[in-house]
């Protein structure tokens, strides 16, 4: 079965410093997407960005950006400049054409130092 | 335009008890997902809607949960005979289609089971 593993329960970062959220899966498939969400403590999950396995380029919003490792397995995010209110869980998140399913990571706690 | 809505925010019932959540999808939305999330950990996919197709129920955890949804309109979670070990968040979230395009999520009923 496809898996998401983020292996940092929990991140903290300087306020306006750079912080690196990792996220791993395993999957056979070729063709897929990949997410990042964040939930903050209002409990709504907003999408951060998303990447489609078949584009090479790294995905790019604002101060997130994505390092796509396909070969790795590897979908880690970079926040850049980190503000007060990026301080949430953030979920990594794989969809699969296969059963069309959206298979969800652990979370990682990002915490913002002021 | 108005997002996914879910009612209630917070829901506290004692063991035994039937609830009832809802979930107000964005409009023209042809997908609804349902999602439990204990405290602390990440999206457990529960039941997935799409137009008038028949649900995948295949996450539901046993008989007393079930869940409807007419159309592409609103949906309601029901969970019988309700458990302590019921006691989570419960995410609706819904899309354009039951394909790559990012959910859009309401702000979760919190279930407390006394």
């Amino acid at each position: 079965a496809q898996t998401v593993t983020q292996s940092q329960p929990e991140m903290s970062v300087q306020e306006a410093e750079t912080v690196t959220l990792s996220c791993t899966y395993d999957t056979s498939e070729s063709d897929y997407y990949l997410f990042w969400y964040k939930q903050p403590p209002s409990r709504q999950m907003i999408l951060v960005i998303r990447q489609e396995a078949y584009k090479q380029q790294n995905a790019t919003e604002n101060r997130f950006s994505v390092n796509f490792q396909k070969a790795a397995k590897s979908f880690s995010l970079k926040i850049s400049d980190s503000q007060l209110g990026d301080a949430a869980m953030y979920f990594c998140a794989y969809f699969e054409y296969s059963n069309y399913q959206l298979i969800w990571g652990a979370g990682t706690k990002l915490i913002i130092k002021p | 335009g108005a997002g996914v809505s879910q009612s209630p925010s917070n829901k506290v019932t004692e063991k035994g008890k039937d609830v009832e959540l809802r979930c107000d999808p964005i409009s023209g939305h042809t997908a609804l997902y349902w999602y439990r999330q204990r405290l602390g950990q990440g999206l457990e996919f529960l039941i997935y809607f799409q137009g008038n197709s028949a649900p995948d129920k295949s996450g539901l955890p046993s008989d007393r949960f079930s869940a409807e949804r007419t159309g592409e309109s609103v949906s309601t979670l029901t969970i019988q005979r309700t458990q302590q070990e019921d006691s989570a968040v419960y995410l609706c979230a819904s899309s354009e289609d039951r394909g790559n395009s990012p959910l859009h999520f309401g702000n979760g009923t919190r279930l407390t089971v006394t």
